[in-house]
């Protein structure tokens, strides 16, 4: 069974930085594109970044560019988001998600809350 | 970017067939895909290609489309579907949604 868990969110004051883990099994880890999405409170969903399956290449959206990075261990089948100057308008339910085929999110985690406030 | 339009609710009693739509701001060919959301967890794929219905998810459930113009269909509603749908589309950067269709099962 796939299983995507993410861990790191909490709350964070504006301009520090967080890194969120996503910890993956129940599938060969490095066969596959992974990404972030977010989702910040009652609002819809927005694609934040990916990353090829050797990581190799990135992939990130204008707002974040410059201030996140996504990466991977693949040894450990573990996806991460480090996300640095973090503003309010970041806070959001991050979800880590599988890619596949020609980009769609074929499976999702349980997300991880990030608050970012004073 | 490609901005992809929903109608923000819909309200349908059980057994009824009722269509989610989705429209692009640009062609998206048949890079349309949909997935479900209850409240209170993750996301879920339902429909990738904009017409192949994932493993696992019952046959009430078909995408329709290509271009501009999609439609996610439920036929029949059953009282589990509430939930708030969304489009995703992936032929042009960036990768977008929609803002999200909530039914209400009445």
């Amino acid at each position: 069974e796939v299983q995507l868990v993410e861990s790191g969110g909490g709350i964070v004051q504006p301009g520090r930085s967080m890194k969120l883990s996503c910890a993956a099994s129940g599938f060969t880890f490095n066969n596959y594109d992974m990404a972030w999405v977010c989702q910040a409170p009652k609002k819809g969903l927005e694609w934040v970044a990916t990353i090829s399956h050797d990581g190799s290449s990135t992939h990130y959206r204008d707002s974040v560019k410059g201030r996140f990075t996504i990466s991977r261990d693949n040894a450990k089948s573990t996806l991460y988001l480090e996300m640095d100057s973090l503003k309010s308008e970041d806070t959001a339910t991050y979800y880590c998600a599988r890619l596949y085929g020609y980009n769609w999110f074929a499976y999702w985690g349980q997300g991880t809350l990030v608050t970012v406030s004073s | 970017d490609t901005v992809l339009t929903q109608s923000p609710a819909l309200a349908v009693s059980p057994g009824e067939r009722v269509t989610v739509s989705c429209r692009a701001s640009k062609s998206v060919s048949t890079g349309m895909h949909w997935y479900q959301q209850k409240p209170g967890q993750q996301p879920k794929l339902l429909i990738y290609g904009a017409s192949n219905l994932d493993s696992g998810v019952p046959a009430r459930f078909s995408g329709s489309g290509s271009g501009t113009d999609f439609t996610l269909t439920i036929d029949p509603v059953e009282a589990d579907d509430t939930a708030t749908y969304f489009c995703q589309q992936s032929w042009n950067d960036p990768l977008t949604f929609g803002s999200g269709t909530k039914l209400e099962i009445k």
